[in-house]
């Protein structure tokens, strides 16, 4: 049972344009949403994340959005750059347990 | 700053064969520890998980065995390795109550 969803395996983006990636949740109990950055051979990095109470959350160029009633997210870079060209992960976690639940990534490719 | 280091980087062993990997963790006390694996093509897998020294929680049935013996050591070890034990080893860590969990670099493992 994948209780984090990332439907899109993979999505290309010019330099300098929007990239969204998006990620939807069936466990209504999740209540703490984050995003990993993944470089090949590397271990993820934290990009951003966000609370239940909150609805966006920004951080440079990053910022994600949380829709509660259709248990949605998304992660919007602008601009976008090719350094960001990486897989990407979002997670998420319930009230009280530290336990991520992860998605299955999206790879993401920045075309000059 | 805190800090997580994974050895080895990389490993080839044959079939049968046993395993440790090792993490450690600087710059902070009582974390709580986690092992991942990522399959080729899959998302993170939560593999082990600990809150303290000499407390292990399984979260997949495996071949597998995690041990904490010091606060800020994880070990992952395996008796007799398999074919479908092959893939990258994440160990991460979060201070106790934050969810957001920090990694390390990573161990390569191809068996044969």
């Amino acid at each position: 049972d994948q209780q984090v969803k990332q439907n899109s395996p993979s999505l290309s983006v010019q330099e300098g344009r929007i990239s969204i990636l998006n990620c939807d949740y069936t466990n209504s109990m999740f209540d703490y949403f984050l995003w990993y950055k993944k470089y090949p051979a590397e271990g993820p990095t934290f990009l951003i994340s966000i609370s239940s109470i909150k609805d966006k959350n920004e951080d440079g160029r990053f910022t994600v959005f949380l829709n509660k009633s259709a248990k949605h997210l998304s992660l919007h870079i602008v601009p976008s750059q090719p350094g960001d060209s990486a897989v990407y992960f979002c997670a998420a976690s319930t009230v009280g347990n530290e336990k991520l639940t992860f998605g299955t990534g999206t790879r993401l490719t920045i075309i000059p | 700053s805190q800090t997580i280091h994974q050895w080895p980087a990389t490993l080839v062993q044959p079939v049968g064969s046993p395993l440790s990997l090792e993490c450690t963790v600087e710059g902070t006390s009582n974390p709580n520890l986690y092992w991942y694996r990522q399959a080729a093509g899959r998302g993170l897998q939560l593999l082990f998980y600990s809150v303290g020294i000499g407390q292990i929680s399984s979260e997949v049935p495996q071949n597998l065995s995690a041990s904490r013996p010091q606060d800020r050591q994880f070990i992952l070890s395996s008796k007799k390795l398999l074919l479908s034990d092959s893939g990258f080893y994440l160990c991460a860590w979060t201070a106790g109550g934050r969810e957001t969990q920090y990694f390390g670099p990573g161990t390569r493992l191809l068996v044969l």
